[in-house]
Parts: structure tokens; sequence; C-alpha cells
């Protein structure tokens, strides 16, 4: 059971908006930054989002991230077939004193 | 451009010890924060340690506190993971990362990872 909980599946069309959610308590989304990662298969995870709704570079405007409370999304506008993946959020947890992963959600594209 | 290579991993029998290394290059080492991050078969990452810049300051996952250790050799720009008592569900691929510049938990640069199976 992991700490911070995201569905376990999402989907969508080319073009559609799709947002994948992050729940946690206040001892880490509620006090901290949160942080997305996108895993393709067999790949290492990429860092996608930091610190709530910052994007590196490189990282489409297509995806956006948001926080309110103890909860956190990712936004995927214009969904491409590349962006099928897994996706996990991350955050400090005060409580644990570590740094805690979603237990991720799968994105199909259909 | 940015390199983390892992190695020392390998199948181990439950209570053995493996120790696992990372090279890195392509950038100062010794100013990022650097973390140990698994990946069991089908789960999700389970971030393991983290170790400052100097090595001062290091965090660990309550699941392996006083069985791991993490240390970080500038000279050799190296990053190890020194582990101990090994469980059967400390089977995973495990990652070396760089935290981005100014951060310690967020993970810019990944290694390709080293596989430990545990067990009889």
């Amino acid at each position: 059971q992991s700490v911070l909980t995201q569905p376990p599946s999402a989907s969508g069309t080319p073009g559609q908006r799709v947002t994948i959610s992050c729940s946690g308590s206040r001892s880490n989304i509620g006090s901290n930054s949160v942080h997305w990662y996108q895993q393709l298969p067999g790949m290492a995870p990429k860092l996608l989002m930091s610190d709530d709704n910052e994007r590196p570079s490189g990282v489409p405007d297509r995806f956006s991230g948001s926080k309110s409370g103890t909860s956190a999304s990712l936004a995927i506008s214009g969904l491409q077939s590349e962006d099928e993946a897994d996706y996990y959020c991350s955050a400090w947890d005060d409580s644990l004193s570590g740094l805690v992963f979603g237990g991720g959600t799968k994105l199909t594209v259909l | 451009q940015v390199q983390l290579v892992e190695s020392g991993g390998g199948l181990v029998k439950p209570g053995g010890s493996l120790r696992l290394s990372c090279a890195a290059s392509g950038f100062a080492f010794s100013d990022y924060y650097m973390s140990w991050i698994r990946q069991a078969p089908g789960k999700g990452p389970e971030w393991v340690a983290y170790i400052s810049r100097t090595g001062m300051t290091i965090f660990y996952a309550n699941s392996v506190k006083g069985r791991f250790t993490i240390s970080r050799d500038s000279a050799k720009n190296s990053l190890d993971l020194q582990m101990h008592s090994l469980r059967v569900d400390d089977t995973a691929l495990y990652y070396c990362a760089r935290a981005a510049y100014g951060s310690g938990i967020i993970f810019d640069h990944w290694g390709q990872g080293t596989l430990v199976a545990v067990s009889s």
C-alpha cells in the first residue's frame, strides 16, 4: 500500500485531455511539493514535473501540474500515442522523514 | 552529458550482503545530492536513501534503515550502497539517481539500474 494514492489506470484517445490524481496527507502533499515522473516501458523514470507545476526543460507544455490541499494532479492535453506510459507522483513525507512515491498510473492511449 | 552507470547487482541468498556502485560522469559530482531508488518487478519506484553533497546529511527509508549504508567518493565520482541482511523483498532493480541542483529529492537523471535478486 503506497503512501500516495493514484488510480491504477487511465485512458484517453488521441487529442483528448487526461488527468491523473495523486492523493496524500498533511505530512506529505499537504506540506511539501509534488514531483511527477514518466516511465516508458523498459526505461528508467524521467522527471516530468517538479515543485507541483514546474516543467523541466524539454517537457512539452501539454503537460501541467497542480496541487490543492493534500491532493495533486497531472494533466496531459492533446494526448499523443507516445504519452502511453506509467506515471508516478512523489513527495517528501515529514512524518516518515523520507521520500514517498505513488503506486503509479498506467496511461493507455486508445 | 550526464551518465550514471550502476554495477554490483546479482543473485544473493537471504541474509547475505552486496555492494552496489554507481559511476558518475558528465557533471560536477560533488555539487549534487545523490540517491538510490529501487523498483521491484511490476511495482512503482521506492526511494532507498539519499546523501548530501558533502556526505554529512544522509536519510534512509525505514525499510532499509540499519541494513543499508549509502556513501560517496568525490575523488572517484562514485556513489555506493552497501547492503547487509538482505531479504527476499529487497529484490528489485536498483537505480542511482542525481537530484536536481539545489534539491535533494527531485531526480533529473537516472541510471539504467542494476538488478538485485534475493532468493534461496
